[in-house]
């Protein structure tokens, strides 16, 4: 099956700096790559959809500033946390797909990116 | 708005078979999907509805009723293995590729 990477697999960072988090499509070529955030014993949250070559779009309470998204060619996106605070504290996953006929679509999960906020 | 629910924990022995029911309530459904994570892991893709009825893969299977908005995952014989969470969630598009929103997941406890 297809396979999706994340680095770094986890991550502590001072209150204040950047974070980049990266997610990569290894052996196929990802349209479309979303991005989640879940906290301890919590569901799965959609933070963002992510189109290669266009700008991403956020779902509804995401801050754009904070959050930004880049997805520069079909094989990588990247999630960059600015100004992070403790409150940013979570497990941040990755999927990736390539949209092909509604059959063959399908949504590979990265293994996620625990980031700690100290 | 948007919603599904699901049980927050279920526990079994093993070897048994548990039901896992999720209940959605949200406009524009295309189906539902199931996933199961371990803890500190990725979510795993188990299965999706798009139409009434189940679908069975293996050990687990997965119905639907889109007229009742309710569906369910039944897992049959149990093993230690299958202790996790196990997610419903619904796609914005007929296919398993879209915005994905997720229950808020049941812990299973498989016991020897």
């Amino acid at each position: 099956g297809a396979v999706v990477s994340q680095h770094p697999s986890w991550v502590i960072c001072k209150s204040g700096t950047s974070v980049k988090i990266e997610c990569r499509s290894l052996d196929f070529q990802a349209t479309t790559m979303f991005w989640y955030r879940q906290f301890p014993k919590q569901s799965l949250m959609l933070m963002a959809t992510s189109n290669e070559g266009s700008k991403a779009t956020y779902e509804q309470g995401v801050e754009k500033d904070k959050f930004l998204i880049n997805h520069a060619s079909l094989t990588l996106s990247t999630l960059t946390v600015t100004s992070a605070h403790p409150e940013d504290s979570s497990f941040y996953i990755c999927s990736a797909g390539t949209s092909g006929g509604f059959n063959q679509e399908t949504q590979y999960f990265g293994p996620g990116t625990r980031l700690l906020v100290l | 708005g948007q919603s599904l629910e699901q049980p927050s924990e279920v526990t079994a022995v093993e070897g048994a078979i548990v039901q896992i029911n999720c209940t959605y309530q949200t406009s524009g459904f295309y189906g539902l999907s199931w996933y199961q994570q371990h803890d500190g892991g990725a979510p795993t893709f188990l299965s999706y509805n798009a139409l009434d009825g189940l679908e069975e893969t293996g050990r687990f299977s997965s119905f639907l009723s889109r007229s009742d908005s309710y569906g369910y995952l039944l897992l049959q014989e149990l093993q230690m293995k299958d202790s996790a969470s196990y997610f419903c969630a619904y796609s914005d598009r007929g296919s398993t590729l879209g915005r994905l929103y997720f229950g808020r997941g049941t812990q299973l406890t498989v016991w020897p």
